[in-house]
Formats: C-alpha cells, structure tokens, sequence
C-alpha cells in the first residue's frame, strides 16, 4: 500500500521569499510522484513528477522537487515566490506499474502576502 | 467517515459492457467532478457538475455520462466500453471552486 503525507494544510510565505511545501510518502516499491497544482477556481494541472530518472525534477513556473529516498520525501520549491503562486498544492505517488492509481496528499494551501 | 467515497474500487468487465462507478460525497460541496487518470498518470478532467449543471465537459466520447441525482453524488455511466477506456477514474468535489478533495479512485479494467 502506498500513501502521502504532506506536512501542514496551511503555508503562508511573504512575495520574494522561498517557497517549501513538503511531501513524504510511503510504497513498498520505487515510487513515481507527482507535484499537482490547483488555481483559484481552476482544476488541477501537473507541476512536475519523478519517474526514477533523475533526482532533481524541474517543473514549470520555477519549481523544482527533489526526490530522497533515504528521507522518503518529494518536497516542493521555489527560490522566490510570486503572488500569481498562491493556490492549493497536492503530492501524489504511484508504483511503476502504469495502471496502478495515483494516491493523493490531503493538500497545501500556499499564500503569498504582499 | 469517509469524505469522497466512489465504488468500485476495481471493475473488471468485457468489451460492448455497459458499467457505471458510484461517487458520494459528505461535504456538502456544491461542484463534484469525475478525473481520468491516463497511462503516464496525468489526470484529465472528464466532468464537472455545479447544483446539477454541467459546466465542464472536455472531449469525452458520449458513451460517458454523468448523472447526479443529488448534490451529493455524482456517478459516471460508460456505455459501450471499449479497450481504450481501461484506465483509474477519480471522482472529486470541492466548494465554489476550492481544494479538491479527492476519492480513492476507480480502477477499470476492460478485457
């Protein structure tokens, strides 16, 4: 069974500063995880995801996510944030095999103060 | 006490078959929503219904509906299902536009 845990439902950071949304998760198989993002009054798009190649996955809109295995984390960055960032953010993780299904975090609220 | 809870959780079914996938939702959220999960895992949004309107209806066969006999549930009714439509279905809901909660999601399989 696989499972996410993203660590605080709530972040708020000042505009400029760094952006840290964390995600842990558990499988008993090397995992593919996901960085979904979900604007005001939007649905979700894709940020970014890890499928076993490298480490450091860049997304887009600046955010980058490293992939630790020894930490079992996929935490979320960005060097500066942006106002236009503020939205909700979810960590997925899935097994390799293609049919398997994606298993969602609770979420994360991110808000940037001016 | 579930908040989103869709059934099955699997469905495994042949070609021509017609299924449908249950979706119900406690939070007393106004807009429920029904995800594809593809093959490389990216969710696509298939449905959205706002106090039983349709307002999101992106290029979906007609062999799918969505049916909501009440705010709280929104079911996805295949017709005719075909090989292609083996994939994991995630049912979801949010308040005017806000987080998404998401069910367990559905995975089907057509042989």
């Amino acid at each position: 069974a696989q499972s996410v845990t993203q660590l605080g439902s709530h972040v708020s950071v000042s505009e400029g500063a760094l952006v840290l949304l964390r995600c842990n998760y558990s499988s008993s198989v090397p995992p593919y995880l996901f960085w979904y993002v979900q604007y005001p009054n939007q649905g979700l798009q894709l940020l970014l995801k890890y499928t076993s190649a490298a480490t450091l996955v860049k997304g887009i809109n600046g955010f980058e996510a490293e992939f630790k295995k020894s930490e079992t984390s996929f935490h979320l960055t960005k060097p500066s944030a942006h106002m236009s960032d503020a939205a909700e953010y979810f960590c997925a993780v899935s097994d390799g095999n293609a049919g398997n299904m994606l298993t969602f975090g609770g979420g994360t609220r991110l808000m940037v103060k001016p | 006490d579930t908040a989103v809870s869709q059934t099955p959780k699997y469905l495994v079914t042949q070609m021509g078959n017609d299924k449908s996938i249950k979706c119900e939702q406690n939070l007393g959220h106004d807009t429920m929503y029904w995800y594809k999960q593809d093959s490389k895992k990216f969710l696509k949004i298939m449905f959205s219904y706002n106090n039983k309107e349709l307002i999101i209806n992106e290029t979906v066969p007609n062999r799918f509906s969505p049916k909501s006999p009440d705010k709280a549930h929104l079911n996805l009714h295949i017709n005719s299902l075909e090989l292609g439509d083996s994939a994991v279905y995630f049912c979801a809901s949010s308040q005017r536009g806000e987080k998404l909660f998401f069910g367990s999601g559905t995975q089907l399989s057509v042989l």
